[in-house]
């Protein structure tokens, strides 16, 4: 099936660090990537909506200059935690649509802020 | 925008028993219903998903029904096992290219 591989796995970082996290489509085209962020025993939250060459789409109460998302082509999405703090510590997980369903989902990223 | 509610938020059965978990969803416009188990630390695993022309579907031991009037959709799964424990999430979607929306999920507790 379709594969999104999403890095880095796990990432532990001082407070005031920016942290870039990639997705990238491996055998199909992402016309569309979904950012979601997932504290601990909730539910996934969606953050942002990016479409190839387009700017992204943030949902109410996500900052755009926080959270930066580059989509610049079909394979490749980044989501950039900048000045990142405690707070920011969280389960980031992207998900790549063609266009059709499902969405698939890459493995997670464990972002912890000290 | 869409909003998906989700019942109970845990749920804990003895292995054998089934399992039913219910989802209610606001936009009419909606028309995609997947269902997904997610272990702890790891990406959500898609196991049944169904569409709004379609009122119920089956795999072997998991299935799901729709009810579009109601605007609710329901999982269950029956004989259920210890691996089954997990967190499971119902999601909805107008359309293919736009975001799924979760619910808030059910901690399933199978017991031997």
């Amino acid at each position: 099936g379709a594969v999104v591989s999403q890095h880095p796995s796990r990432v532990i970082c001082k407070s005031g660090t920016s942290v870039k996290i990639e997705c990238r489509s491996l055998d199909f085209q992402a016309t569309t990537m979904f950012w979601y962020r997932q504290f601990p025993k909730q539910s996934l939250m969606l953050m942002a909506t990016s479409n190839e060459g387009s700017k992204a789409t943030y949902e109410q109460g996500v900052e755009k200059d926080k959270f930066l998302i580059n989509h610049a082509s079909l394979t490749l999405s980044t989501l950039t935690v900048t000045s990142a703090h405690p707070e920011d510590s969280s389960f980031y997980i992207c998900s790549g649509g063609d266009g059709r369903q499902p969405q698939h989902f890459g493995d997670g990223t464990r972002l912890s802020i000290l | 925008g869409e909003n998906v509610e989700q019942h109970p938020s845990t749920l804990s059965v003895q292995e054998g028993d089934s399992a039913v978990i219910k989802c209610t969803y606001s936009d009419s416009a909606s028309n995609y219903f997947p269902w997904y188990k997610q272990e702890l630390g790891k990406r959500p695993q898609l196991i049944i998903d169904i569409r709004s022309n379609v009122g119920e579907k089956k795999d072997q031991r998991i299935a799901v029904t729709l009810n579009k009037t109601a605007k609710h959709f329901s999982l269950h799964i029956t004989e259920t096992q210890p691996e089954d424990s997990a967190v499971y999430f119902c999601a909805a979607r107008d359309q293919a290219g736009t975001a799924l929306i979760f619910g808030k999920g059910t901690t399933l507790s199978v017991s031997s």
